[in-house]
C-alpha cells in the first residue's frame, strides 16, 4: 500500500531535549511538509522540501530543523530552542507542481515534561 | 485577518440531517480549494477538491466554490455518526497551501 508513515505516534520530550519525528513516503512525491496543529489553530507550515538536498522555512520555522537526504524521508528535529513544542505534527507530501494536493501521514503527538 | 477562515463550530445535527459547513478565504489568488475531514488523533484526509467556481458531487458529499464572493462549502447529505470529525477547508494559489482553524461535526445517532 503506498502512504505515508510517521512514528513515533507519541513522544516525550524531557525540557533541553532535542527530538527527531520521522516522517517517510513510499508515493514517489517529491515535495514533503511538516506541519504543527494546535488546538483551535489551522495547520501551520514548518519546513517544506519540494527536492531532495533543498528545503524551505515555513511560517514557524524557529527551533526546528530539517534534512532531505532521500526522495521517501524527510525528518524533522523539534530543538531545545523551540520554547513551546507541544502540538501534534504533521507531515504530508505531494507531486511536485502547483496543482498538486498534500497527503497527510497519521501524525505525531510530541508532549513535554 | 486570516487567509482562510472558519468556524470552529462545534456543529451537531441529527443522523440523516443535511450538513453545510463554510469557509471565507482573501486572496484572490487562490484557485484550488479541498476539504479535508480529519478524526480524532489521525492526520487529514482528503475528502474534495476543486478548481475554480462551480459545484463537485462525490457521494454525499457536495462542494461549492463561488469565487467572486471568496466562499467555499461543503455540504454533506444523510450524515451519519461515522461523519463526526473535524473538517479542515484550504486554499491554494502557487506552491503555498492555506489551512482553515477546522470545524468540529457531531452527528448524533
Amino acid at each position: 500500500d503506498g502512504g505515508i508513515t510517521q512514528s513515533p505516534k507519541y513522544l516525550f520530550r524531557k525540557e533541553g531535549q532535542n527530538v527527531t519525528l520521522s516522517c517517510e513516503q513510499n508515493l514517489n512525491h517529491d515535495a514533503m511538509y511538516w506541519y504543527r496543529q494546535d488546538p483551535g489553530q489551522g495547520l501551520r507550515l514548518i519546513y517544506y522540501s519540494q527536492i531532495v538536498n533543498d528545503f524551505q522555512k515555513g511560517d514557524i520555522a524557529e527551533g526546528y530543523s530539517v534534512s532531505r537526504e532521500k526522495k521517501e524521508s524527510f525528518p524533522l528535529t523539534v530543538t531545545s530552542a523551540q520554547k513551546n513544542p507541544t502540538a501534534f505534527y504533521l507531515c504530508a507530501s505531494s507531486r511536485q507542481g502547483s496543482t498538486d494536493t498534500q497527503y497527510f501521514g497519521p501524525g505525531t503527538r510530541l508532549t513535554v515534561l | 485577518q486570516k487567509e482562510v477562515e472558519q468556524d470552529p463550530g462545534p456543529l451537531s445535527v441529527p443522523e440523516g440531517a443535511i450538513v453545510s459547513l463554510n469557509c471565507t478565504y482573501s486572496n484572490s489568488a487562490f484557485q484550488y480549494f479541498m476539504w479535508y475531514r480529519q478524526y480524532s488523533r489521525k492526520g487529514p484526509e482528503l475528502l474534495m477538491y476543486t478548481y475554480s467556481s462551480g459545484n463537485k458531487e462525490d457521494g454525499r458529499f457536495t462542494a461549492q466554490v463561488d469565487k467572486s464572493s471568496k466562499y467555499i462549502s461543503l455540504f454533506i447529505r444523510d450524515s451519519q455518526p461515522s461523519d463526526s470529525a473535524t473538517y479542515l477547508c484550504a486554499s491554494k494559489g502557487g506552491f503555498k497551501t492555506i489551512f482553515g482553524a477546522g470545524t468540529r461535526l457531531f452527528v448524533k445517532a
